[in-house]
């Protein structure tokens, strides 16, 4: 069954350091989201991707933040000085014609 | 702004038993409901899509209603097993033009006993 893929599974980083979190969706699905869990919290939308732009982001998603897609299978999102409640895991997920969401299994990105 | 809520947050039961969890949304105008699960520090894994026109989907054990008019939704999972165990989330997809997100719950906690 196809998947989405996300690199790395774990990272951590310096308060105020980039980090760019990477995932390989599925190949024929057109719709790219980033969704985040903080420990203990509900799933959040932050973003999504369509036709080469943003088609939706949320209030989480502020400057701070932004994705791209470089080479037409990769899919990234950049968060470009990291705070401590930016430390969550952090979801990729890629659908289809029929809006039905895959998931990859996350980056958990701890900020010491 | 569409809530959704899920009852119980936590639930234990013995092995065999079948079990409903329960998901409510304040909205009625949505475009799909989807139930994934999530096993610990993991991803999330779809079980089941429901479109707005439809009022079940069935895969093996598990079965998801929707009643869109009240804002329900269960999932019902017959003889439950130890490997059910898991955290269960529900989201919906608003009716909206041009939102393709979905807006969680919290989850119920299901730990089933061998």
């Amino acid at each position: 069954e196809p998947e989405v893929t996300q690199t790395p599974s774990h990272q951590v980083t310096q308060m105020g350091q980039e980090v760019i979190l990477r995932c390989v969706p599925i190949s024929n699905h057109l719709y790219f989201y980033w969704y985040r869990q903080i420990l203990g919290q509900k799933v959040e939308f932050l973003v999504s991707f369509y036709n080469n732009e943003i088609s939706e982001k949320s209030e989480i998603f502020d400057d701070q933040f932004s994705v791209e897609r470089p080479d037409g299978s990769n899919f990234t999102l950049k968060i470009r000085s990291t705070k401590l409640e930016d430390s969550a895991m952090y979801f990729c997920a890629s659908s289809g014609q029929d809006y039905g969401y895959t998931f990859g299994s996350g980056t958990r990105l701890t900020v010491v | 702004k569409q809530e959704v809520t899920q009852i119980p947050a936590a639930l234990s039961v013995p092995e065999g038993e079948n079990l409903v969890l329960n998901c409510s949304f304040t909205d009625s105008a949505i475009y799909n409901l989807q139930w994934f699960r999530q096993d610990p520090g993991k991803g999330l894994t779809s079980l089941l899509l429901i479109q707005s026109s439809q009022r079940e989907q069935t895969s093996g054990r598990l079965n998801a209603s929707l009643d869109k008019s009240s804002g329900r939704s269960t999932l019902y999972i017959a003889a439950s097993q130890p490997g059910d165990s898991a955290t269960y989330l529900c989201a919906v997809r608003p009716w909206a033009s041009g939102t393709y997100k979905y807006i969680f719950g919290t989850g119920t906690r299901l730990k089933v006993l061998a």
